[in-house]
């Protein structure tokens, strides 16, 4: 059975820091593309990384692009999500996703709890 | 950016109907187009991939059609379990993105 279960999630201050973790079993996790996707209280969802199987391709949105890093350790089988300059905009809930071999012209199969991130003074 | 447009953004049907959602795509995103389910509080699922494959284990009374800019969700008769909100999602090119969604309420 996959299992994706999102840790980090926490009250953060506008401008802080944060770093979030997935970590993944029943599956090769090594073999597989990752994402993270947030949702925004009553919001719908919003892709916001992507990183391949192998960590040499990583994409992201616009709007978290410059400020949020996507990472994996494959030794672990854990993803990251380190996210910087957080502003308000940025309080969600954050899944982790994982695609389908790829993500690109695949999908998004199994999704974790998600962990809540609330970004507020 | 590839938009995508959910409508109607909101239906009250009963069990027993017939509900289609659509999905319009701003630009041809071939077959990548994918729908998920997400009931209150729960987590997203995937009902049907590649614009009307059917993900395993989801019931037949799903399916899914279209291409290019026009998709459609079909649930062929409405269960009390079907009562959430649908997404669809293109995964053609980056940004890989969502539709805004489609509550389905009891009348």
């Amino acid at each position: 059975e996959v299992l994706l279960l999102e840790s980090g999630g926490d009250l953060v201050q506008p401008g802080g820091s944060l770093r979030l973790s997935c970590a993944a079993s029943g599956f090769t996790f090594s073999g597989n593309a990752m994402s993270w996707v947030r949702q925004a209280p009553g919001k719908g969802l919003e892709w916001v990384s992507s990183i391949s199987n192998n960590a040499f391709t990583t994409l992201y949105a616009d709007s978290v692009k410059g400020r949020f890093t996507i990472s994996r350790d494959n030794s672990e089988n854990t993803l990251y999500l380190q996210m910087d300059g957080l502003t308000a905009d940025d309080t969600a809930v954050y899944y982790c996703a994982k695609c389908n071999t790829y993500c690109q012209y695949r999908w998004f199969d199994s999704w974790g709890q998600g962990t809540l991130v609330t970004v507020s003074s | 950016d590839i938009q995508l447009t959910q409508s109607p953004s909101f239906l009250s049907a009963s069990v027993g109907d017939r509900v289609t959602i659509s999905c319009r795509a701003s630009q041809g995103v071939s077959s990548y187009l994918a729908w998920y389910q997400q009931k209150p509080g729960k987590v997203p699922r995937v009902l049907i991939y590649s614009a009307s494959t059917l993900q395993s284990g989801v019931p037949s009374r799903f399916s899914g059609s279209g291409s290019g800019t026009e998709f459609t969700l079909t649930i062929s008769s409405l269960q009390p379990e079907d009562f959430a909100t649908y997404y669809c999602q293109q995964l053609n090119s980056y940004p890989l993105t969502f539709g805004g969604g489609t509550k389905v309420e009891i009348k």
